[in-house]
């Protein structure tokens, strides 16, 4: 059965901390990875890792994908209180429309 | 462009009762799906449609049906509401018939039934 692994479930930080927020994945025929960003209404695009090795920045966060141990980590550098969010990491298949979602790690950052 | 947009955003039915979930998009994109958001559970994917005329099931469709009525709407109902349906709905579209490409997401539809 395809799933995908989140850790941690939750996680509290202050300011100014690095976090590192794990995806795991056991997906028939993986095609792509991607991570989402979700504060309280719909989960918005952060990044979609298809190669291994290959790290993909945006500012403060930045993620890269193993394919070989079939993860991803998504870190987060400098932490504002602007990155409290659900942090959703989703796979898809090669065949087939579906992704497959990880219940979500909840970041929360304090001043 | 607005995106990806849901109707209602909140509703309260009572067990039995049927009510239709509007989406509709306007980025000309060819895939729509309806997913539902459970705490603890993730998204996970009810049914979706890959072009113009076809749909698909996924996860969790039991108790559900859709309807893809043209390219731009597709509308999830369900027939007979039952307490364990409640959840949040999200609506979200991809541009072309591929998993590789990135979901726009709606707003969400908060639906209680009691």
């Amino acid at each position: 059965e395809d799933k995908v692994v989140q850790s941690p479930l939750s996680l509290v930080v202050h300011e100014g901390d690095t976090v590192t927020l794990n995806c795991s994945y056991e997906v028939t025929n993986f095609r792509s990875l991607l991570w989402y960003k979700q504060e309280k209404k719909a989960p918005t695009f952060l990044f979609m890792l298809t190669s291994s090795g290959i790290e993909k920045k945006s500012g403060r966060l930045s993620s890269i994908l193993d394919k070989k141990e079939l993860f991803s980590i998504l870190n987060i550098t400098a932490t504002q209180t602007g990155d409290s969010a659900v942090y959703l990491c989703a796979v898809a298949p090669n065949t087939g429309n579906q992704f497959y979602f990880g219940t979500g790690t909840s970041l929360t950052v304090i001043p | 462009n607005a995106g990806v947009t849901q109707t209602p955003k909140f509703q309260v039915l009572k067990t039995g009762q049927s009510m239709t979930l509007q989406c509709a998009q306007d980025m000309n994109h060819n895939s729509m799906y309806w997913y539902r958001q459970d705490p603890g559970m993730g998204l996970r994917l009810i049914y979706y449609s890959a072009s113009e005329g076809t749909t698909d099931k996924g996860e969790v469709p039991n108790g559900y049906n859709v309807s893809r009525l043209n390219k731009r709407e597709f509308s999830l109902r369900l027939e007979s509401a039952a307490p364990s349906q409640t959840s949040v709905y999200f609506c979200a579209s991809s541009a072309l018939a591929e998993p590789a490409v990135e979901q726009y997401f709606g707003p969400g539809t908060r639906l209680t039934v009691t």
